[in-house]
């Protein structure tokens, strides 16, 4: 696709239930991140994957939160039995390095996912 | 680890003035240094980055930055404020390669006619 495309946009669940979060990638890029931005902190690291592998998940904050990469490019983050404090916005984001030369990475971000845990 | 600072949290300007936003960093090696922009509902669009060489960088809407190792610094800079500017604006420091970028806690700017 032309830029990074998260679903959905906006996902209001109750305290409890699980929630999938979907992005998917620019086409090509073989590198994808999670972040969680939560009011007045910032990007949070969740999840890096190369490929469908996840050489760094020291991010995810429980063994709630879990990941997954399929062919490559789409990637699902789930969350098990939802808490309040999970609520924020979820922005992924995908990376090449033929976008960064000689291997730097520069990242491209998705919209978001809002997340409101009731 | 790599640490990035942010220390306005939110910076107000009148429209046509000049801006300057600070960031500090924190990273043992040379880092490669970025700035962020997100507009509200949006994800984060990329002004500008540092990889090397001048240490002066150009961006896209008329922003700059300059590196300056001596002060651990990446201020992003532009001459005259437009409206539509007013947004959150997040610094990240990075290394070669595909390992993550962390990112500073953004300044956001207000812009006042």
């Amino acid at each position: 696709g032309a830029g990074v495309s998260q679903s959905p946009s906006n996902k209001v669940t109750e305290k409890g239930k699980d929630v999938e979060l979907r992005c998917d990638p620019i086409s090509g890029h073989t590198a994808l991140y999670w972040y969680r931005q939560s009011l007045g902190q910032g990007l949070e690291f969740l999840i890096y994957f190369q490929g469908n592998s996840a050489p760094d998940k020291s991010g995810l904050p429980s063994d709630r939160f879990s990941a997954e990469r399929t062919g490559g490019s789409v990637s699902t983050l789930t969350i098990q039995r939802t808490q309040q404090e999970d609520s924020a916005v979820y922005l992924c984001a995908s990376s090449s390095r033929l976008a960064g030369g000689d291997g730097v990475n520069i990242q491209y971000f998705g919209a978001g996912t809002r997340l409101s845990v009731l | 680890a790599q640490s990035v600072t942010q220390p306005d949290i939110h910076i107000t300007v009148s429209e046509g003035a000049s801006l300057e936003l600070r960031c500090n960093y924190s990273y043992g090696a040379t880092p490669y240094l970025f700035w962020y922009v997100q507009s509200p509902g949006q994800g984060l669009q990329l002004l500008l980055k540092y990889f090397s060489g001048d240490t002066l960088v150009q961006g896209i809407k008329g922003f700059e930055a300059e590196f300056k190792r001596s002060q651990s610094s990446f201020n992003l800079r532009k001459p005259s404020v437009h409206w539509s500017d007013a947004a959150e604006y997040f610094c990240a420091v990075g290394a070669r390669g595909y390992s993550t970028l962390t990112f500073g806690k953004g300044t956001m700017l207000l812009v006042s006619p």
